[in-house]
This record gives structure tokens, sequence and C-alpha cells, in this order.
């Protein structure tokens, strides 16, 4: 069981590039989103998804799209790369249940634009 | 507009000292609090409180939810250098989006 899993680790990108962070999850859970954490501050929600076709803006989302095709697979896709996105970012996943445990975070993708 | 604050922003203690962190919140549609320890990569759960009064314990760890001032408190008693972390608050809304605080810098010296 991977739980959430997130491709790459690290990524150094140039100005006006664009790249997509990758994010699976094999717990069959329905909503997935996508945090930002920059130095001194916690996590802030840029994306997110209720399920398969349906997602949804968060707090920070400009210069990101996000797409959900099926229930496992939730990228963030970084249209022009600009220095003020170098920051960690988080994939999690969760469910509708009480039940502790109920986000899963991936290990974070660390990303620099230069 | 929605918020979390986490008071201190850091602190710094020796080992074998209790310490009390702070988290207070205005959220809506408030569902649940969670506390995660933070070290060199993803959050990990420690705690997740819905409500108020009935305090949870992890070990050495504690917490407890005020749902009618909207604040939770996070003890750790007998510190050990391995406690230091960033320790996050966070507030549910719904089960898919977290509002997170600015995190509390926790270092144990020896």
């Amino acid at each position: 069981n991977a739980g959430v899993t997130q491709t790459p680790k690290f990524q150094v990108l140039k100005t006006g590039q664009s790249m997509t962070l990758q994010c699976a999850q094999d717990m069959n859970h329905e909503y997935m989103s996508w945090y930002r954490q920059d130095p001194g501050m916690g996590l802030r929600l840029i994306h997110y998804s209720v399920g398969a076709g349906i997602t949804d803006q968060g707090e920070v989302p400009n210069g990101y799209n996000v797409s959900r095709s099926t229930t496992e697979d939730f990228p963030l896709r970084l249209l022009s790369a600009a220095p003020s996105q170098t920051s960690v970012y988080f994939c999690a996943s969760s469910y509708s249940g009480d039940r502790p445990y109920g986000y899963t975070f991936g290990s974070g993708t660390r990303l620099t634009v230069v | 507009e929605d918020k979390v604050v986490q008071s201190p922003l850091s602190l710094v203690v020796h080992e074998g000292d209790t310490v009390t962190l702070n988290c207070s919140y205005e959220v809506t549609n408030f569902r649940s609090l969670l506390w995660y320890k933070q070290e060199k990569k993803a959050p990990t759960f420690l705690f997740m409180l819905t409500s108020s009064g009935i305090e949870k314990k992890s070990g050495r760890l504690s917490s407890i939810l005020d749902k009618k001032e909207l604040f939770s408190i996070l003890n750790i008693t007998a510190t050990q250098t391995g406690d230091s972390a960033i320790y996050l608050c966070a507030v549910a809304q719904g089960a898919q989006k977290l509002v997170f605080g600015q995190g509390t810098r926790l270092t144990i010296n020896p």
C-alpha cells in the first residue's frame, strides 16, 4: 500500500518553462488536493478535487492548472513557471469519513524556479 | 476570511521541559481540527479533534479543543530532542480542504 506518491522529488526549472507535478493515490480516496509550503508559512491550498472530473480553486490558484480524469491521479501543471512558484508542493488525499488519518500527504516536491 | 493562527511561532526549550503550543481559528464550515508534526518531509498526523473538552493523548503528547473560544492547545511533557520539529495546526473545512496555521518551530536543546 503506497499511499500518496508524488514525483519528482526535486525539480529545477527556468522561468517560463512548463511542467507537471504528478500525484497518485491507491487508497480509493474521493478527495485530492495540492498545497504549497513557503518558508515560515503553513501549507496553502492551491486546487482541490472532490471526485473524477470535478476540481475547484483553493487560496492560491493563479499560475496552476489541474484536472482529475481518474480517482487515482491528480496532476498539477505549471503553465509558465515564475520564481514566485519556488516552493515545496504537497499532494494530499482524503475521504469523507470521520476516522482519524483521513488526510494523507505525499512526501513533497521541492521546486526551484530560476 | 478563514484563518488559523499559531503561537508562538518559534520556541526553544531544554530537554525535559514541558511546552504548550497554541492554535486559534476563525474558519467557516468547521469539521475538525488537526495537529501535525513536520520534520524534514511531509506532515505526519498527531491528533484530530472534533468535540470540545475531550483531551486526546498519545504518550507525552496531548491536545484539547475549545469550540466555544475557537482554540486548541498541544502539550508536550518531558520533551526530548526528537520532538524538535515544526508543529502545524489545521482546520478541516468539510473533508476536502485544510486551512493551516503558520506553524510553531520547536527546538529542544539537550
